[in-house]
């Protein structure tokens, strides 16, 4: 399984824009890009997903490299409520039993 | 349907007691996944289940450990002589037919005294 590279932890302000970096150098074409989230104490919750483009929702945006080697999520205006641990995932079959999680970034915002 | 069930929230074990962990999936989901959190560590996956089958069962420890998920009733990790090892946080995630879409319940957390 392709593996992915995340620091360990970032700080953001509050209401501030966050940029969470993702390295998948060993990325194949046919890896799907999925970011989760744990807040404390709770299980993961999906963030987004991609494949090659730049993709949008509610929660975040998540830009992808061209050479797709990297991946940025990136949340518009970070509230307390974005405190969690980030992960950044590769998968190119369905079924969760396909996700695997490593240690992720764990997000402080800072009041 | 409130989401991904899991009971109890909490649960303390002493050393040789089995553990049974509980997990309702959302309302239409069939497949049920389980995934064990150690403490500072990511989760890692145990074992895939649909009504009446185990699909792939990659992540599970060979013995102590089983899981089933009946025709009715909710999916039920059993972990029989439990070791303080066995401390963790234990997750379950559902999906719809298609496998798409997972939804994580907020987990069991097991200590073994």
């Amino acid at each position: 399984d392709a593996k992915t590279t995340q620091p360990n932890s970032m700080e953001s302000n509050e209401e501030e824009p966050v940029h969470l970096p993702c390295n998948h150098s060993t990325i194949s074409g046919t890896d799907y890009i999925h970011w989760y989230r744990q807040l404390p104490s709770q299980g993961p919750e999906y963030v987004i997903h991609g494949l090659t483009s730049n993709v949008n929702n509610r929660m975040a945006s998540l830009a992808i490299a061209e050479d797709r080697k990297s991946s940025t999520l990136i949340l518009h205006r970070a509230t307390l409520r974005d405190a969690a641990v980030y992960y950044c995932i590769l998968s190119v079959k369905t079924g969760a039993n396909n996700l695997f999680f490593g240690t992720g970034t764990r997000l402080t915002v800072i009041p | 349907n409130a989401g991904v069930m899991q009971n109890p929230r909490h649960l303390v074990r002493r050393r040789g007691q089995e553990a049974r962990l509980r997990c309702s999936p959302m309302k239409g989901h069939s497949h049920v996944y389980w995934y064990r959190q150690l403490p500072e560590e990511g989760l890692k996956f145990m074992v895939y289940l649909q009504k009446e089958n185990i699909i792939d069962e990659s992540g599970m420890p060979k013995e102590r450990f089983s899981a089933e998920f009946p025709k009715e009733g909710p999916s039920i990790l059993r972990i029989q002589q439990v070791v303080r090892g066995d401390s963790a946080a234990y997750f379950c995630a559902s999906s719809p037919p298609g496998g798409r879409g997972y939804t994580f319940g907020s987990g069991t957390r097991l200590t073994v005294v």
